[in-house]
């Protein structure tokens, strides 16, 4: 069974540019969940979706944001880039949404670099 | 603020010892918390969790202690193993509206051969 699927692995963007990230989550995976990554920082949240509709959103300004198609692949776009948007950006797949007790599952994740 | 923290960013330890990681939290309605571990250049991986209504879950080598009076949680692995070298994230469930998953900053154990 395929893993979520992240694409593209490395980007490199220019300060005020925009970025599209893809996630293609596990065949019969319903909810994806988008996590950035930084030093020291652990995974900070962005959003969660759930069969097209987003349910949960983390503290992150509006420049982030997602939707999720009706084949549950999901995409990120970040607008106007900013240096501090330099980050492994990883979508995580899971069967339902978390009040099910099922773990999620991790793409290998895109990272971004903002110059 | 960090609901969830893990307090030691790194940890070394001899093969064949024990590792302990540790995790704690501030919201006392959080009700099951998950290990995920991360090698370079790879996401996280699934490890081991447990509810909030006990106090430890094992599998293997693994083991996840929870004491919610101290909210605190433990990851124990035994023996540690040189393969076992990564980074370790706790996270927890939280509900606000909706669950959500708030993980840690990670753990980053190195397993001396």
């Amino acid at each position: 069974k395929a893993g979520v699927t992240q694409t593209p692995r490395y980007l490199i963007k220019t300060r005020g540019q925009q970025v599209t990230l893809s996630c293609s989550p596990i065949s019969g995976h319903r909810s994806v969940s988008w996590y950035q990554q930084t030093p020291g920082q652990g995974l900070q949240f962005l959003f969660e979706y759930f069969s097209e509709t987003q349910r949960n959103k983390g503290n992150f300004p509006g420049r982030f944001s997602g939707r999720q198609f009706s084949n549950s692949r999901s995409e990120m776009n970040v607008s106007t880039l900013e240096l501090g948007d330099s980050a492994l950006y990883l979508c995580a797949s899971s069967y339902g949404t978390g009040d099910m007790n099922t773990e999620a599952f991790f793409g290998q994740g895109t990272r971004l670099t903002v110059v | 603020d960090q609901q969830v923290k893990q307090n030691s960013p790194s940890l070394s330890v001899q093969e064949g010892r024990i590792s302990i990681l540790n995790c704690d939290y501030t919201n006392s309605m959080f009700d099951y918390f998950l290990w995920y571990k991360k090698y370079p250049a790879e996401g996280p991986t699934f490890l081991i969790s447990i509810s909030s209504i006990k106090d430890k879950n094992e599998d293997g080598r693994f083991t996840v202690f929870l004491n919610k009076s101290a909210k605190h949680l433990s990851l124990h692995i035994v023996p540690s193993q040189p393969g076992d070298s990564a980074v370790y994230f706790c996270a927890a469930r939280g509900f606000s509206g909706t669950y959500k998953y708030i993980f840690g900053t990670g753990t980053r154990l190195k397993v001396l051969a």
